[in-house]
């Protein structure tokens, strides 16, 4: 079945970028999230990607798709105190269904 | 802005007991779903609902869990026997429309424990 793996664990200073990468093994995976958990708080989606594009920018975030090794990460710039939470890779092959990763937790250090 | 909400936040119950988890979901959205994450591991998809029918289910999702949409508002996930093994936040999510880029937007979750 599908899977996606990302690692558990990023920790980073104020100001600092944040990369979070994913991995993937749904060849027809169409398109690609990052969903963010705040403790206490549900699945806040921020960002997609459809599969036929390499990059997506909004704001603070970029997300970059690499197709062909099944990669995707997060860059967050200027990383704050406030984007401390668990962030979600997850995909989705043309149905309703969402397959996540673990989450790996983002930790930003003053 | 419109958001998916769910009750309660926690909910303990007694192993054998019967469980309803509720969920208002966004109101011009067609599609309802629940997801469960079970402490530490990932997020997994239980069941999706559209037109009053179940439209997919994962095999998790077995004779022991229902859904219904008793109403215009409700979207409720029963389990009729709880096990302890039931014991994961539960998260209701809903969408416009099903496939792909369609946003599914999530509730806070309910956090069900079994003792």
């Amino acid at each position: 079945g599908e899977d996606v793996e990302q690692s558990l664990f990023l920790s980073v200073r104020e100001g600092d970028s944040s990369v979070i990468n994913c991995t993937y093994t749904d060849s027809s995976s169409t398109y690609l999230y990052w969903y963010k958990q705040e403790p206490g708080a549900g699945l806040q989606l921020l960002t997609y990607i459809f599969s036929n594009m390499d990059m997506k920018q909004d704001q603070r975030l970029t997300v970059l798709l690499n197709k062909k090794d099944k990669h995707l990460s997060l860059r967050i710039a200027d990383t704050q105190t406030g984007d401390s939470a668990i962030y979600f890779c997850a995909e989705a092959s043309g149905y309703s269904t969402l397959t996540f990763g673990k989450g790996t937790m983002l930790l930003v250090s003053p | 802005e419109p958001e998916v909400t769910q009750t309660p936040s926690h909910q303990v119950t007694q192993m054998g007991q019967e469980v309803i988890l509720r969920c208002v979901p966004i109101s011009n959205h067609l599609y309802f779903y629940w997801y469960r994450q079970i402490l530490g591991q990932k997020v997994e998809f239980l069941v999706s609902f559209y037109n009053n029918e179940i439209s997919e289910k994962s095999e998790i999702f077995d004779d022991q869990f229902s859904v219904e949409r008793p109403d215009g508002s409700n979207f409720t996930l029963k389990i009729r026997s709880t096990k302890l093994e039931d014991s994961a936040m539960y998260f209701c999510a809903s969408s416009v429309q099903d496939f792909g880029a369609d946003t599914q937007y999530f509730g806070p979750g309910t956090r069900l424990t079994v003792l």
